[in-house]
């Protein structure tokens, strides 16, 4: 398993400005992942962050709107560009050790943009 | 591609009842095959896993066995508590260099006392 953290918990931010959100990992793991939950709905996956190569997104989801970073095996951070009222949801990281095994979930980024 | 449809909530139940939640699969190749919990506020808890055909997954009371014939995961319990009430959420991830999971829906479940 991975002991992973995410900050900040929540935010209130208002439309058209910028959040970065931090996901840290107790150890080194070859494989992050970002996901959006909206309120009520199950998780979609934005992106896969690789260490030392460009993240790679999934349709719908663009590196201008969500730019994500990856400088080492224990941590990225992904931020939420250009806010408006719909990209309120949770933000969660996760992260995978090899092909088909479970991946372990950070606690979430609550968003709400006003 | 790979899909997940699981049963359709809200389900809510009496203390100590049965539970089941159903689950199927389409899927390439041989993929493993999950149940996460998510309790209010918090983020999404691995509760079991199987990754071959005829594998059970179990954990807390939960068990799930991995149907590859009825590409089925269904989720059971013999005797729920309030302290089970959550969303639960099949995934499965497939094989390859494809780490990718993909849910279902998602089953909210309320247990009452």
């Amino acid at each position: 398993s991975a002991v992973i953290s995410q900050k900040p918990s929540r935010d209130i931010c208002q439309r058209g400005t910028s959040l970065t959100i931090q996901c840290q990992v107790d150890s080194q793991v070859t494989m992050m992942f970002w996901y959006r939950q909206q309120p009520g709905q199950s998780l979609t996956l934005i992106a896969t962050a690789n260490q030392g190569s460009e993240a790679t997104y999934e349709s719908g989801f663009v590196i201008d709107k969500f730019p994500i970073s990856r400088p080492n095996l224990t941590f990225s951070t992904l931020t939420v560009s250009n806010m408006s009222p719909e990209d309120s949801s949770i933000y969660l990281c996760s992260v995978g050790r090899e092909a088909r095994a479970e991946q372990y979930f950070g606690p979430g980024t609550r968003l709400t943009v006003t | 591609g790979n899909s997940v449809t699981q049963m359709e909530g809200p389900v809510t139940l009496s203390e100590e009842a049965f539970l089941t939640i159903n689950c199927t699969y389409t899927a390439t190749g041989y993929p493993s095959l999950f149940w996460y919990v998510q309790y209010p506020g918090e983020g999404l808890q691995l509760l079991l896993k199987a990754t071959k055909a005829d594998d059970k997954g179990s954990n807390k009371g939960f068990e799930a066995t991995y149907r590859k014939e009825t590409t089925s995961f269904h989720l059971e319990k013999g005797s729920v508590q309030v302290s089970d009430s959550a969303v639960y959420f099949c995934a499965l991830s497939s094989g390859g260099s494809n780490y990718k999971l993909t849910f279902g829906k998602g089953t909210l479940l309320t247990v009452n006392p």
